[in-house]
Parts: C-alpha cells; structure tokens; sequence
C-alpha cells in the first residue's frame, strides 16, 4: 500500500512548449501533495505545497505562473511547467501525504519515482 | 527557523563495514525526525523513523536514535552490503504547522565496493 505513481516518467520537449506532470496516490487519500526539483547530485528543493480544492502554496522564489499546481481530487496533482526552457530541465518529484483516513499513516509522505524533464 | 545538517559525502566503504552518516537538527518543539534512501534511478523511500525523543528508529539493518541533548539522528549500520549504496536524506517535520513539509539535509551518498 502507500503508493506514489507519476506519469511520465521522461520528458523531452522543445523550448516553448508546456508540459504536465501528473502525480497520483494509489491506493491512499492525500489531502496534502509536495512538488521539488532535485538537481544533480543535490538535495530536494520544495516548490510548493498543493492542498486539495485550494491554491497551492509556492515557496519563495518559485514563479507561480510558470510552475502551475493544480490538485483536483484526493488522488491527483498536476504540475505544469509552462513556457518550458533549458535551465527547467530537471528532476520532478512529488510526494503525497497521507490524509486523515489513513489510520497509522496518517500525516506519513510518499514519494513518487520522479519525472526526468529535458528542455531541449 | 528549522534546518537539518548533514555530514558531506560521499562516503566510500568497503563490503561488511560498520556505517555512520551524521545529522544533527534546529527545530523548534518537538519535530519528527527521518531517514530517506534513494536508490540510483528509483525515488524516495523512507527508510526509518522517529517521533520522540529517545526514540530508535530501525529498518534494514539501519538504526538511529532520536537524540534531543544532542539534536542528532545519526544514521548507523554494522555492516553494510554493495546493495546499500545509494544517496540517504536526513529530514525533520515540525510539529506544528498545518502541512507539515519535511525540512531536508543535502543528503549523503554511500558506495560501498565488493
């Protein structure tokens, strides 16, 4: 149980163009999800914290508008990285914090595979 | 404001070896403290845990304690394995706050040679 899916996996795309990554839990309710960006051979940078049927709160320094957060359902976060050029390219992941539901695990973070996008 | 130190690496062993990768903590309260292992090319997982203090968290052969004199939660194995390479994350989560967003270390890699 607990798990973190994301789609794509890999991403090359063009400068200009837009792309969504999308973040899912499985088999949990995550009220709370988390985006970072991890650059090679560093730590986790978080981007934002996306909340459910709310707006999702960006840390500083980080655009809202070029990187949009969208958490519609219990299970689902999308981040698009609009507009997307070279110095974008990175790793996404998403993590997914168990909801109230979620017995022992509740307030437990799951972390997604990752999302490998590369801004050509 | 809440930060997590970790020891640089990367930490170079020998198979059967005896670990320890350091953290030490600034947090107000009583944060939950945790060790994250990220594999080459996988996510995330979290590999132990600890909620209070005096608390020994253990998974896989690792363990640490949950030290607040200290503010540490250092990483320890007695023997590591080729399989335990990997980059390890040390991470707190405020006791108070809504969201609860981990604060992480810079993380630490581990290569361990045969």
């Amino acid at each position: 149980g607990a798990v973190v899916s994301q789609h794509p996996s890999r991403v090359i795309c063009k400068s200009g163009t837009s792309v969504k990554i999308e973040c899912r839990s499985l088999d949990f309710q995550a009220t709370t999800m988390f985006w970072y960006r991890q650059f090679p051979k560093q730590s986790l940078m978080l981007m934002a914290t996306s909340n459910e049927g709310s707006k999702a709160t960006y840390e500083q320094g980080v655009e809202k508008d070029k990187f949009l957060i969208n958490h519609a359902s219990l299970t689902l976060s999308t981040l698009t990285v609009t507009s997307a050029h070279p110095e974008d390219s990175s790793f996404y992941i998403c993590s997914a914090r168990v909801g109230a539901s979620g017995g022992a695990r509740y307030n437990e973070q799951f972390f997604g595979p990752g999302t490998r996008l590369t801004v050509l | 404001g809440n930060s997590v130190t970790q020891m640089e690496g990367p930490v170079t062993l020998s198979e059967e070896a005896f670990l320890t990768i350091n953290c030490t903590y600034t947090a107000t309260g009583y944060p939950s403290l945790f060790w994250y292992v990220q594999y080459p090319g996988e996510g995330l997982q979290l590999l132990l845990k600890a909620t209070k203090a005096d608390d020994k968290g253990s998974n896989k052969g690792f363990e640490a304690t949950y030290r607040k004199e200290t503010t540490s939660f250092h990483l320890e194995k007695g023997s590591v394995q080729v399989s335990d390479s990997a980059v390890y994350f040390c991470a707190l989560s405020p006791q108070a706050g809504n969201n609860r967003k981990l604060i992480w270390g810079l993380g630490t890699s581990l290569a361990v040679n045969p």
